[in-house]
């Protein structure tokens, strides 16, 4: 039974360039969340999504970034014209469809980005 | 977001139980008390998680305060694959409860 496969691990990135991290949520899973670790910080929240609708993007910066999750494939969090500050490492993590008031969600490895 | 505050780092012995607090004193009602582990260079792994009464599962216990105010995750007899980074995390309210926040955690050290 795989969990999150999160691809690829690590990227490197020069300042302008494009960023597409992708995120295989664990089987049966329908729901996907993104969070974004910045050096020497706590994990933060950045966006749900359930299949092809965005439930809750109030962490995501207002520029530049997007994601999705499609009917089919991974989701995507895509970066558009990375800066410095955009080095990070990523996480992505699943849930079931909801059994109740609470789902446990089950992080894959991340994706460390190092922008040139 | 109501805060956490945990202690930066704890030490304990190998095969001791271990009494990880954590403060909330912000808590709303509705707010979900969660704990996650995060081993180095991997994703966190949850751990427990309760809203009012006192929980037990495989991996530890959580204990929360009358007042909801604080709550100590319990690790029974703690091994050296515990030495990690441990968060305790307050959901959103109001049915946003997937929305986490880590802050940095208590790193466990555990002597052999």
């Amino acid at each position: 039974n795989a969990g999150v496969m999160q691809n690829p691990r690590h990227l490197v990135r020069r300042r302008g360039q494009e960023a597409r991290l992708r995120c295989s949520p664990m089987k049966g899973h329908s729901h996907v969340y993104w969070y974004r670790q910045l050096p020497e910080e706590g994990l933060k929240f950045m966006v749900y999504l359930q299949k092809e609708n965005i439930i809750d993007e109030s962490g995501m910066p207002k520029e530049r970034f997007s994601a999705e999750f499609p009917k089919e494939g991974p989701s995507i969090l895509r970066i558009q014209q990375v800066v410095r500050g955009d080095s990070a490492a990523y996480f992505c993590a699943s849930s079931p469809a909801s059994r109740g008031d609470y789902n446990e969600q089950f992080f894959g490895p991340g994706t460390r980005l190092t922008v040139l | 977001d109501a805060k956490t505050t945990q202690p930066n780092s704890m030490e304990s012995n190998e095969e001791e139980p271990v009494h990880l607090p954590c403060n909330h004193s912000t808590i709303s009602g509705t707010d979900y008390i969660h704990w996650y582990r995060q081993l180095p260079s991997q994703g966190p792994e949850y751990v427990i998680h309760g809203l009012t009464s006192n929980v037990n599962n495989r991996m530890a216990s959580l204990a929360i305060a009358e007042d909801r105010k604080s709550s100590t995750l319990i690790l029974h007899r703690a091994t050296l694959r515990d030495a990690v980074v441990y968060y305790c995390i307050l959901s959103g309210s109001g049915g946003s409860n997937y929305k986490l926040t880590f802050g940095k955690g208590t790193l466990l050290t555990v002597n052999p």
